[in-house]
């Protein structure tokens, strides 16, 4: 079965240091990946996608994620986390099949906070 | 480009009652999709589709109807709610081809008691 795991329910970060939440993937093929952002009330924001070439991604707002297919892995990182990072993150898979793009699998979730 | 629009943004249904989540994108995406999200569960696909005339069910599709005549609307239909379907619902489009990533609407607060 396909599935998504995010093993951390919560992350705390001091303003400043780096962060990374972390996301792992079990999907036959080779997987599109997607990390999203949710804040409060409101609906989800993409930050950024692997689908295929450099295993290091860039996003919106200064994150970053590496693809590692051998760990089937996709975490999200920033250098320097702000207190305005303070969110719930998502990570998702798309499976890579014919007719399946409107299909997204995702983590449980993962609350960042970001104090100051 | 208004995105992904849904109405109503809150609902209180009692059991057994009926109702339709409306959702439209005017992005012409061909892909939409509606989720369910639950404390701690994430996001859980409901029904998907491909593009007008054609849906498929997703993982938790019990419960829910949908139709999608037009690339623009994909209504979902609660046929008679229960207490668990109590959740926030997020209806999100993409396109077919390129990019791959979904446009999420602002959601649906249902509540059933």
């Amino acid at each position: 079965a396909q599935s998504v795991a995010q093993p951390e329910d919560q992350v705390n970060v001091a303003e400043g240091n780096p962060l990374t939440v972390k996301c792992t993937y079990s999907v036959s093929g080779n997987p599109y990946l997607f990390w999203y952002v949710q804040y409060p009330n409101r609906g989800l924001q993409f930050l950024l996608k692997y689908i295929t070439g450099d295993n290091l991604v860039k996003g919106s707002y200064g994150f970053e994620a590496e693809f590692n297919k051998s760990q089937t892995s996709f975490h999200l990182k920033k250098p320097s986390a702000l207190v305005s990072d303070s969110a719930l993150y998502f990570c998702a898979v798309r499976p890579h099949v014919y007719n399946q793009g409107g299909k997204l699998i995702f983590g449980q979730g993962t609350e960042l906070s970001v104090k100051p | 480009n208004a995105g992904v629009t849904q109405t109503p943004k809150f609902q209180v249904l009692k059991t057994g009652q009926s109702m339709t989540l409306q959702c439209a994108q005017d992005m012409n995406h061909e892909y939409m999709s509606w989720y369910r999200q639950d404390p701690g569960m994430g996001l859980r696909l409901i029904h998907y589709s491909v593009g007008a005339g054609i849906t498929d069910q997703g993982e938790v599709p019990n419960g829910y109807n949908v139709s999608r005549s037009t690339t623009e609307d994909f209504p979902l239909r609660l046929l008679s709610a229960a207490p668990s379907q109590t959740s926030v619902y997020f209806c999100a489009s993409s396109y077919s081809g390129g990019t791959h990533e979904q446009y999420f609407g602002p959601g649906t607060r249902l509540t059933v008691t």
